[in-house]
């Protein structure tokens, strides 16, 4: 089940340290994006990327940092600034069309971070 | 600013009754919407989009300018329907390709 993977599955982290989660694409896709997933919230967006070299703050970036220096990855820092960093964190991909708007996102199957 | 809501956390149903997940949306421009599901231990996937028109697996949603509503519905509730359901916006412009989405909806099916 290729297309989106991300790792590691679990990650633990000690309060004070930053951690960084990986997340791959191979769908030739212009668009990535980062979420988190918590009960009762739906998914909110951390950041995405429309364009190598290029990323935008979503609606919760503070306390998270990305970079996207591939097409095919692009990578979430949590870092110590994240005040509630326990989450489900989910990276999507998709192609852009019609001008500006993105298409189908298609999902990893998440990352789970616990800060012990 | 774009805003999706979906009012009910939690929706439970007998198999072969009628089930309708509710979502409402406020954006001020054209908006494209979508549902996203979740079954367990899968990832997240498109269910249907707006513009398709198409059904999905028994499911049709209908976008409501009017009411600012895009509710997903379908006739006869499956127990393979239980999952989580995400109703998602898409607005465009400056907002680019990004998707706004709602709380979710816990849909189970009983027998």
């Amino acid at each position: 089940d290729g297309g989106i993977t991300q790792s590691p599955k679990y990650l633990f982290r000690k309060e004070g340290q930053n951690v960084t989660l990986s997340c791959e694409q191979n769908l030739n896709h212009d668009a990535m994006y980062w979420y988190r997933q918590d009960p009762g919230q739906g998914l909110r967006l951390i950041y995405y990327s429309q364009i190598v070299n290029d990323f935008q703050k979503g609606d919760i970036a503070e306390g998270y940092s990305v970079s996207r220096e591939k097409k095919e990855s692009f990578p979430l820092t949590v870092t110590s600034a994240q005040k509630n960093p326990t989450a489900f964190y989910l990276c999507a991909s998709s192609i852009i069309d019609r001008g500006d708007r993105g298409g189908e996102q298609f999902f990893g199957p998440g990352t789970r971070l616990t800060v012990l | 600013a774009q805003r999706v809501t979906q009012p009910e956390k939690l929706l439970s149903v007998f198999k072969g009754a009628p089930v309708e997940l509710k979502c409402n949306y406020s954006y001020s421009g054209s908006p494209e919407l979508f549902w996203y599901v979740q079954y367990s231990r899968q990832r997240l996937q498109l269910l249907l989009r707006h513009i398709s028109r198409e059904s999905i697996k028994g499911f049709t949603a209908d976008l409501n300018k009017g009411e600012t509503s895009f509710h997903l519905k379908k006739p006869f509730a499956q127990e393979e329907d239980s999952a989580m359901y995400y109703c998602a916006l898409s607005g465009g412009g400056t907002s680019g390709s990004r998707l706004t989405f709602g709380e979710g909806t816990q849909l189970t099916v009983n027998p």
